[in-house]
């Protein structure tokens, strides 16, 4: 277990609407990411951080942001939320190697299943 | 281009089959080259990794690279009901954000 908790796991929401999604660690990582999931497309990634207030942009970031006050949470916000972005949002942490391989190895959150319409 | 390329799927194939999945890259300077597997509704995981060209073998699965061509594989022998999944490939470099393939759902019959 990564510990890794997404919320909500679930969200319906209208056009226009802005919508917060939370990913909390507990294992202290400096890296986390957003992925948005779609048939089709795999996974896409919208913002990562790499420390506390450090983040920036991934493949698909217009019409999100993302916060990172402290190093458990790491916030992803649809300003105005349209039905291009219905999907599932997965969280993932990277672990810092420590004397072993920077693989790159995600962990992931159980998702966030959001529905705009 | 994508930097990441691999077949959708999806695949079905019965019991006991090997099955091959693929992926091709555009980035030369990637060095490790994950595989994901994902059940329904779950998140990704990782399956294993190479480093560099060659094969590394896990049990049933083998995962091989070949830097010249770019291309990227997942072997699997026999397979079994329980590897009816999607399998996502993942090239990675330090320098590179983590980026993935699309997917491959993949389906074993019993």
């Amino acid at each position: 277990d990564a510990g890794i908790t997404q919320s909500p796991r679930h969200k319906v929401t209208e056009t226009g609407t802005p919508v917060t999604l939370r990913c909390h660690q507990t294992e202290n990582h400096r890296y986390m990411y957003w992925y948005r999931q779609d048939p089709g497309h795999g996974l896409r990634l919208i913002h990562y951080s790499y420390g506390v207030k450090d983040t920036d942009k991934g493949e698909v970031s217009d019409g999100y942001s993302v916060s990172r006050s402290k190093t458990e949470d790491f916030l992803l916000t649809l300003e105005s939320a349209t039905s291009s972005q219905t999907s599932v949002y997965f969280c993932a942490i990277r672990s810092s190697p420590s004397g072993g391989a920077n693989t790159g190895e995600l962990f992931f959150g159980e998702g966030s299943r959001l529905t705009v319409l | 281009q994508k930097e990441v390329e691999q077949d959708p799927g999806p695949l079905s194939v019965p019991e006991g089959a090997i099955v091959s999945l693929n992926c091709t890259y555009s980035n030369s300077a990637f060095q490790y080259f994950m595989w994901y597997r994902q059940y329904s509704r779950k998140g990704p995981e990782l399956l294993m990794y190479t480093y560099s060209s060659g094969n590394k073998e896990d049990g049933r699965f083998t995962a091989q690279v070949d830097k010249s061509s770019k291309y990227i594989s997942l072997f699997i022998r026999d397979s079994q009901p329980s590897d009816s999944a999607t399998y996502l490939c993942a090239p990675y470099s330090s320098a590179s954000k983590i980026i993935f393939g699309s997917g491959t759902r993949l389906s074993i019959r019993p």
